[in-house]
């Protein structure tokens, strides 16, 4: 059974303090894991899709990394309006099913 | 309207009562989605309709009944639902011939059984 993990649960930062959220995932045959934000009572927001091991893609404050076992939300000097839940999902199979993590919600104080 | 919109998005209906949201498409995609969100757990895939088609049911109680006129409009038809079934309905799209298939969400239907 495909499993995504996402930690920690949540975190809090100050304006400009960097981090990184953690997605790690057992699953058979990865076809691709994405990375969404998601604002109190509004549908989540795709960021990021990555394929292969090694991949990295960035948008603004944001890098996201993957490696075969895990992937690594960074974001740089965060401010406010980057508060928000962070879902992290794996998509598996011949019909790209997706899972989901439980996610990570960041507040960052000003 | 761009992108995935839902209606309502706010619903509160008892338990005998008969209600249906909906969910409309404007990417041009050929797949849509129902997933289900509580408080506390992650996103669970209801219904995944391909080409107008539906292929994937998880184990979804009979009370919940999608309905996929078209490959821009999912529906979904609730009766008789639990006070359990009050969550955030979201609605999903993707393009399945495309490598990747991501999927885009609306901005979701809050529902509360009483």
């Amino acid at each position: 059974e495909d499993q995504v993990t996402q930690s920690p649960e949540a975190l809090r930062l100050q304006e400009g303090e960097s981090s990184s959220l953690n997605c790690s995932y057992t699953v058979s045959g990865l076809r691709g894991l994405f990375w969404y934000r998601q604002d109190p009572g509004k549908g989540p927001e795709f960021l990021f899709t990555l394929y292969s091991a090694g991949e990295e893609k960035e948008k603004e404050r944001l890098k996201a990394t993957l490696t075969k076992k895990e992937s690594f939300l960074h974001i740089t000097a965060p401010k406010p309006e980057d508060s928000a839940t962070y879902l992290c999902a794996v998509a598996t199979g011949a019909n790209s099913k997706l899972t989901f993590g439980k996610g990570i919600t960041l507040s960052v104080r000003p | 309207e761009t992108g995935v919109t839902q209606t309502p998005r706010h619903l509160v209906m008892g338990m005998t009562n008969k209600k249906s949201l909906k969910c409309e498409q404007h990417l041009g995609h050929n797949a849509m989605y129902w997933y289900k969100q509580s408080a506390k757990k992650p996103l669970e895939l209801m219904f995944v309709y391909s080409l107008e088609e539906r292929v994937e049911n998880n184990s979804v109680p009979s009370r919940f009944s999608p309905e996929c006129p078209n490959s821009s409009h999912l529906f979904l038809h609730l009766h008789t639902l639990q006070p359990e079934d009050s969550a955030l309905y979201l609605c999903a799209s993707s393009q399945r011939d495309r490598v990747g298939d991501t999927q885009y969400f609306g901005p979701g239907t809050r529902l509360t059984v009483l």
